[in-house]
């Protein structure tokens, strides 16, 4: 399956903003919304947010989800050292029926 | 509170068969589509299988259409994953999901090795 496209690394100082990105198609960012999901080191995926701007109860308010067209953000403002992690995009293909994931982006705080 | 917990893997020879098991607690499964999600060491996730909430429809990653089937059983709050003709290439850790809620087990680890 085709995959959705995010910066392998993104590295910001401590009480920085950072964006993360992730590049879909019409099929799946674009139609059905994205899911981001956070991943520590030895620990399985947390969800941020679904069908691109939600959020679920006892996710900090220091991170927001947009979209634009295709692409999907994610963006995380006070970056705090607990916010070291991979973060992931995952959205449903509607042409390949199918979840699509990106390859995703390791957040450094510095 | 709402608990995932997966069930089944281990250390299997090449071409062997595995089955893993996914009991959900405190939601109703049957509201819910239903996702295996899996993690090779060192890389990232990738989606192997859904299963609709009355399981009428399944997908499947290319990969692993024809060796491997998902199922339910919402009466036992449970999703299967019924793994055959194992490879190398899919030893990782296998998580059930659902997707759109969030809620994710911490995984079984499936190994294929001789």
């Amino acid at each position: 399956h085709a995959g959705l496209t995010q910066p392998p690394s993104v590295s910001k100082d401590l009480g920085q903003t950072a964006t993360l990105t992730c590049t879909g198609n019409s099929n799946n960012v674009g139609h059905q919304g994205a899911v981001w999901l956070q991943q520590h080191q030895g620990h399985p995926p947390k969800l941020l947010s679904y069908r691109n701007t939600n959020r679920p109860s006892g996710i900090s308010e220091r991170l927001s989800a947009s979209r634009s067209g295709t692409i999907a953000s994610l963006t995380i403002v006070g970056l705090q050292p607990e916010d070291e992690a991979d973060y992931y995009c995952s959205a449903w293909d509607s042409s390949l029926t199918g979840w699509v994931f990106g390859g995703g982006t390791k957040l450094t705080v510095l | 509170e709402v608990q995932v917990v997966e069930s089944g893997g281990g250390l299997v020879q090449p071409g062997g068969s595995l089955r893993l098991s996914c009991a959900a607690s405190g939601l109703t499964l049957s509201n819910f589509w239903m996702t295996w999600v899996r993690q090779a060491p060192g890389k990232g996730l990738e989606w192997v299988a859904t299963i609709k909430e009355d399981g009428s429809d399944k997908y499947y990653v290319d990969s692993v259409k024809g060796r491997f089937t998902i199922s339910r059983d919402n009466a036992r709050s449970s999703v299967y994953l019924q793994m055959s003709s194992l490879r190398a290439e899919d030893t990782a850790v296998y998580y059930c999901a659902s997707m759109y809620m969030g809620y994710w087990g911490q995984g079984t680890l499936v190994t294929v090795s001789s």
